[in-house]
């Protein structure tokens, strides 16, 4: 099965902090994914790529950058963290369509980011 | 823009009870659809799929049926155990080109003994 490993389940950071998030995954997925959970507004997409060093915005980007220098490792970097960006972090990957079907992604575990 | 729209919680049942968590999405191409599920303390995992109109994602003892006509997806399950408790997201993404997942805010299921 594929693994998406992030390297903290839970952080605290104070403001203004650069914070690095990072996503490591084992089954040489092209597509990896940030996003952001937080209650009522389930899951948004911060950032997303689809090869190394390439990079999409997502739909909530402010704030964000990312880094893919290696295939299998995705960072979220938070250049200045603020409290309102205190959540639940969730990264993700996803290999090419086999004979032309969605399988899905799989998912980290998630790192809760808490910023005072 | 593609969305997605799922049912409100909490849900509390009681053990062996039916469930049905309702989705429903809008997509302006030709979607595929999933059920992800999120146990407590952990990542969500996928739990059921359907890719086109009419066919039928289970695991689990779950179902949801792709219906194009009413673009709906609902999650059923004849009788939920404890274990069940989690909470469950709705998700769409536009084949061919589109990678992005579109979630629904999720619906929260609670299983009393």
């Amino acid at each position: 099965d594929v693994k998406v490993t992030q390297s903290s389940r839970y952080l605290v950071k104070r403001t203004g902090e650069k914070v690095f998030l990072e996503c490591v995954q084992d089954m040489d997925h092209e597509n990896m994914f940030w996003y952001r959970q937080d209650p009522g507004l389930g899951l948004r997409l911060i950032y997303f790529s689809y090869d190394v060093k390439m990079k999409e915005k997502g739909d909530i980007p402010e704030g964000y950058s990312v880094s893919r220098e290696k295939k299998e490792r995705f960072s979220l970097i938070l250049e200045s963290a603020s409290t309102n960006q205190t959540s639940m972090y969730l990264c993700a990957s996803r290999g090419g369509d086999l004979g032309g079907v969605n399988y899905g992604y799989t998912f980290g575990s998630g790192t809760r980011l808490t910023v005072v | 823009g593609d969305s997605v729209t799922q049912m409100e919680g909490p849900v509390t049942l009681s053990e062996e009870a039916f469930l049905t968590i309702n989705c429903t999405y809008t997509a302006t191409g030709y979607p595929s659809l999933f059920w992800y599920v999120q146990y407590p303390g952990e990542g969500l995992q996928l739990l059921l799929k359907a890719t086109k109109a009419d066919d039928k994602g289970s695991n689990k003892g779950f179902e949801a049926t792709y219906r194009k006509e009413t673009t709906s997806f609902h999650l059923e399950k004849g009788s939920v155990q404890v274990s069940d408790s989690a909470v469950y997201f709705c998700a769409l993404s536009v084949d061919f080109g589109n990678e992005k997942l579109t979630f629904g805010t999720g619906t929260r299921l609670t299983i009393i003994p």
